[in-house]
């Protein structure tokens, strides 16, 4: 049964912590995205990674950081520098925009909460 | 610069009439455009997709036009349905990078 998986599907942080927000996929795509939603707004690129260990800032990176020491992994962490953390973060991936089609495929979320 | 955006914020529709979604985009070489439905704390899910040379792509229910002489996409739903209702976002890709830059999305209301 292959997907993506986000974990976990709420979190609640104090102001002031560092958190990191889990993502895997099973699907063998190369590449793999963090995106933010905020309320009634669309989708804003975090950061990215088109193959394991290395990735690129995306339109909102400041107050985030991101690994991909592995193919099927991509872990953000919302540090405290991050002025409004709280929103909806979603991960992606896809394959490389080398066939027809690169739908990136969405896991289902996790909410962020700063207290 | 590049945007994608919507013509609409809210939709509502009757149950069982048909729907159209409009999107505009302003980058004259993306040549991949998708639809994705976004249900309510849900992550965004493909709906169908269309290469620039194409102007019309037919699914289960839903149909993408592309317009590239007004750089216009719409997504027409088929006898809408109480499942229907969600947050529809257009994206387009038109570049190597695989960056895909989404619409802000129109909510669909399904009216009883």
């Amino acid at each position: 049964d292959g997907g993506i998986t986000q974990s976990p599907k709420y979190l609640f942080r104090k102001e002031g912590q560092n958190v990191t927000l889990s993502c895997e996929q099973n699907l063998n795509h190369d590449a793999m995205y963090w995106y933010r939603q905020d309320p009634g707004q669309g989708l804003r690129l975090i950061y990215y990674s088109q193959i394991v260990n290395d990735f690129q800032k995306g339109d909102i990176a400041e107050g985030y950081s991101v690994s991909r020491e592995k193919k099927e992994s991509f872990p953000l962490t919302v540090t405290s520098a991050q002025k409004n953390p709280t929103a909806f973060y979603l991960c992606a991936s896809s394959f490389p925009p080398s066939g027809s089609r690169n739908e990136q495929f969405f896991g289902p979320g996790t909410r962020l909460t700063v207290l | 610069g590049e945007s994608v955006g919507l013509h609409l914020p809210t939709l509502s529709v009757q149950e069982g009439d048909n729907s159209i979604i409009n999107c505009a985009y302003s980058n004259s070489a993306s040549d991949y455009f998708i639809w994705y439905k976004q249900e309510s704390g849900k992550g965004p899910q493909f709906i169908i997709d269309i290469r620039s040379n194409m102007d019309k792509r037919q699914g289960q229910r839903v149909t993408v036009l592309l317009n590239k002489t007004v750089k216009h996409l719409s997504l027409q739903i088929a006898a809408t349905q109480p499942g229907d209702s969600a947050v529809y976002f257009c994206a387009e890709n038109g570049r190597r990078d695989d960056k895909i830059i989404f619409g802000k999305g129109t909510r669909l209301h399904i009216l009883p």
